[in-house]
């Protein structure tokens, strides 16, 4: 069965510093991984996705992440962080198809990102 | 994106009684919508997938009885928590996948707060 963690509560990052929320993955063949964003109270919005092709994979509002096949991470990164970027952070991912589960994904525990002014 | 609309987004009702969450796909049809919960500062928890025009399946320690989903049409999934009860207070999160083709990513509905006095 695959599996995801986020093995940091919370990040702390001053404003205009690069930033990094850390992901690690465990499933069973090639996986599809994700990034999603939680404001209070609201539904969860779409950073980016890695399915297969380059390692670096570019998503909304300046994110990024990079797909490690041998450290089986997926780290998100942000060059300079905003004030905005304050939120509640998940990772997830799912098995590619032809597997039992493929039709599941499955969600980290979520890393709280707070940007300092 | 696609857009993913819940209603309510917020609901409170007595001990005993039941809710109905609807969750609707505006611009894309969804043969498949997936329910789940969240609690405080938790991540998400998968509950069931819901599947066009057949019963959903429900994840292991979710009683089917308790969580109603109906699919009733492409467009269409709905979550009733029947018996209401204050341990059934939760954040709900319903999302789903674009079409029959497997593009990877879910898009979500903004929640639903259920508060069961």
């Amino acid at each position: 069965a695959q599996s995801v963690a986020q093995p940091e509560d919370q990040v702390n990052v001053a404003e205009g510093n690069p930033l990094t929320v850390k992901c690690t993955y465990s499933v069973s063949g090639n996986p599809y991984l994700f990034w999603y964003v939680q404001y209070p109270n609201r539904g969860l919005q779409f950073l980016l996705k890695y399915i297969t092709g380059d390692n670096l994979v570019k998503g909304s509002y300046g994110f990024e992440a990079e797909f490690n096949k041998s450290q089986t991470s997926f780290h998100l990164k942000k060059p300079s962080a905003l004030v905005s970027d304050s939120a509640l952070y998940f990772c997830a991912v799912r098995e590619p198809p032809g597997y039992s589960s493929a039709s599941k994904i499955i969600f980290g525990s979520g890393t709280r990102l707070s940007i300092r002014p | 994106g696609a857009v993913v609309s819940q209603h309510p987004s917020r609901v409170i009702c007595k001990s005993g009684t039941s809710v109905k969450i609807e969750c609707r796909s505006l611009d894309f049809q969804a043969t498949t919508m997936f329910w789940y919960r969240q609690f405080p500062k938790q991540s998400l928890m998968l509950m069931a997938t819901s599947n066009e025009g057949s019963k959903a399946t429900y994840e292991q320690g979710v009683e089917k009885d308790k969580f109603l989903i109906n699919h009733a049409s492409l467009t269409l999934s709905t979550l009733t928590v029947t018996s209401a009860h204050p341990e059934d207070s939760s954040f709900y999160i319903c999302s789903a996948r674009v079409g029959t083709f497997d593009t990877g990513e879910l898009f979500f509905g903004e929640g639903s707060r259920l508060t069961v006095l």
